[in-house]
């Protein structure tokens, strides 16, 4: 089993939905969760990031970290063609270890 | 403030050959990340460095592939000989190694093994 599981997609929405991302992690150690968009021929560049549970909110993204349930979503409102890209959510635990565990990305399609 | 640069963009080499990728972090950036990307999966991170000093470097398939960070600001990351599963894409990043320690990406190297 994986230490982050992410399905990989593709999702292919309308302009205008409402987009849910997941991922599921096993390690109970992981404090800090991060969203990470990706277009095509770019590298990642961070979206969210959150510590320990909770939710946050950044215009029309919000994330979203369970760590009951071990569970992290990210919930894109207003869809827009500029939102298509692939999505990649990553975690890591606390202290001096930095470094990220990766999910596979989503990759996502918004249609006009 | 400028990001992380990566030359060359795009590389495309035969088996057995070597090839070598160049990343220059953000100024002031102590901490530098080389990843592997294939195609459809996540980073894969090959090594860290902290300053000078190598963090980690435990996925990196060191019969072949090497790294180093020279006066801790720009690093090459060199393969040698390239195979056929090589092919992917090399992704610099860079941190300030603080508590929140976001990772800034370079736009990467597209590497094909022919």
């Amino acid at each position: 089993q994986k230490e982050v599981e992410q399905d990989p997609g593709p999702l292919s929405v309308p302009e205008g939905a409402i987009v849910s991302l997941n991922c599921t992690y096993s390690n109970s150690a992981f404090q800090y969760f991060m969203w990470y968009r990706q277009y095509s021929r770019k590298g990642p560049e961070l979206l969210m990031y959150t510590y320990s549970s909770g939710n946050k909110e950044d215009g029309r993204f919000t994330a979203q970290v369970d760590k009951s349930s071990k569970y992290i979503s990210l919930f894109i409102r207003d869809s827009q063609p500029s939102d298509s890209a692939t999505y990649l959510c990553a975690m890591r635990g606390g202290g001096n270890n930095r470094k990220l565990i990766w999910g596979l990305g989503t990759s996502l399609a918004v249609n006009p | 403030e400028a990001g992380v640069a990566q030359s060359p963009r795009y590389k495309i080499i035969e088996k057995r050959q070597s090839v070598a990728f160049w990343c220059n972090p953000i100024s002031g950036h102590a901490t530098l990340y080389w990843y592997q990307q294939i195609l459809g999966q996540g980073p894969k991170l090959l090594i860290q460095f902290q300053n000078n000093g190598v963090v980690d470097d435990s996925q990196l398939p060191k019969d072949r592939f090497s790294a180093e960070r020279l006066k801790g600001v720009d690093s090459t990351l060199k393969i040698q000989p390239a195979k056929l599963e090589d092919s992917a894409v090399y992704l610099c990043a860079s941190s300030l190694f603080q508590v929140t320690d976001t990772q800034y990406f370079g736009p990467g190297t597209r590497l094909t093994v022919l």
